[in-house]
């Protein structure tokens, strides 16, 4: 909601520059990760997915990259538009089939 | 134009009473749930539904409670016992409960005071 992105991490960016979001897990044993976009007063939207068995993935301007070995996922947004401000979360899946949701982080696209 | 709906996107109660929130997809998923979100923390899962007439306990149920009836339909009802329930409440759908990939609804904003 409006107030999801307060005391999140917040990454400043110029309208035109690359971004870079990172996110940590926690589970060797997740085999799917996902990148959800929030936008103030939304709910989250799909933006890319990528399996276990692939150490990157490439969407419409925006690319995946996943490090197995130290368990770090992040997102990659290629020259950012104001419409790219939002709270950007990644999620792993758990044993259950159920996803488990990072924090997240604030983007602020500065025009 | 198919999609998850909520309803309302604002809704405050008085402590005490007990309040429904309304969840409805035309996405024909059989996997449907309900997520708490609050600043600076992730989504946690309050309960899930993975066909009509079952639900199972998220990790976040105590104080609340559900119903699937119908395929379409996911309601959740926050009790008086929950003792913290103002935060924004999602709700998503998934085609399968294997299915990794979860829609989300907009959103309901539940201020108790």
């Amino acid at each position: 909601g409006e107030s999801v992105g307060l005391h999140l991490p917040t990454l400043s960016v110029q309208e035109g520059d690359n971004s870079i979001i990172n996110c940590a897990y926690s589970n060797s044993a997740s085999d799917y990760f996902i990148w959800y976009k929030q936008e103030s007063g939304k709910g989250p939207q799909f933006i890319i997915d990528i399996r276990s068995n692939m150490d990157k993935r490439q969407g419409q301007r925006v690319t995946v990259l996943l490090n197995k070995t130290v368990k770090h996922l992040s997102l990659q947004i290629a020259a950012t538009q104001p419409g790219d401000s939002a709270v950007y979360f990644c999620a792993e899946t758990e044993k259950n089939n159920r996803l488990a949701f990072g924090k997240g982080n604030q983007v602020v696209v500065i025009p | 134009d198919g999609g998850i709906t909520q309803s309302p996107k604002y809704l405050f109660r008085k402590e005490g009473q007990n309040v429904t929130l309304s969840c409805e997809q035309n996405l024909n998923h059989d996997a449907m749930y309900w997520y708490r979100q609050d600043p600076g923390q992730g989504l946690r899962l309050i309960y899930y539904s993975q066909i009509v007439n079952d639900f199972q306990k998220g990790d976040i149920a105590e104080g609340y409670s559900v119903s699937r009836e119908k395929k379409e339909s996911f309601p959740l009802t926050v009790t008086s016992a929950q003792k913290n329930p103002t935060a924004f409440y999602l709700c998503a759908s998934s085609m399968s409960i294997s299915s990794y990939e979860q829609y989300f609804g907009p959103g309901t904003r539940l201020t108790v005071t």
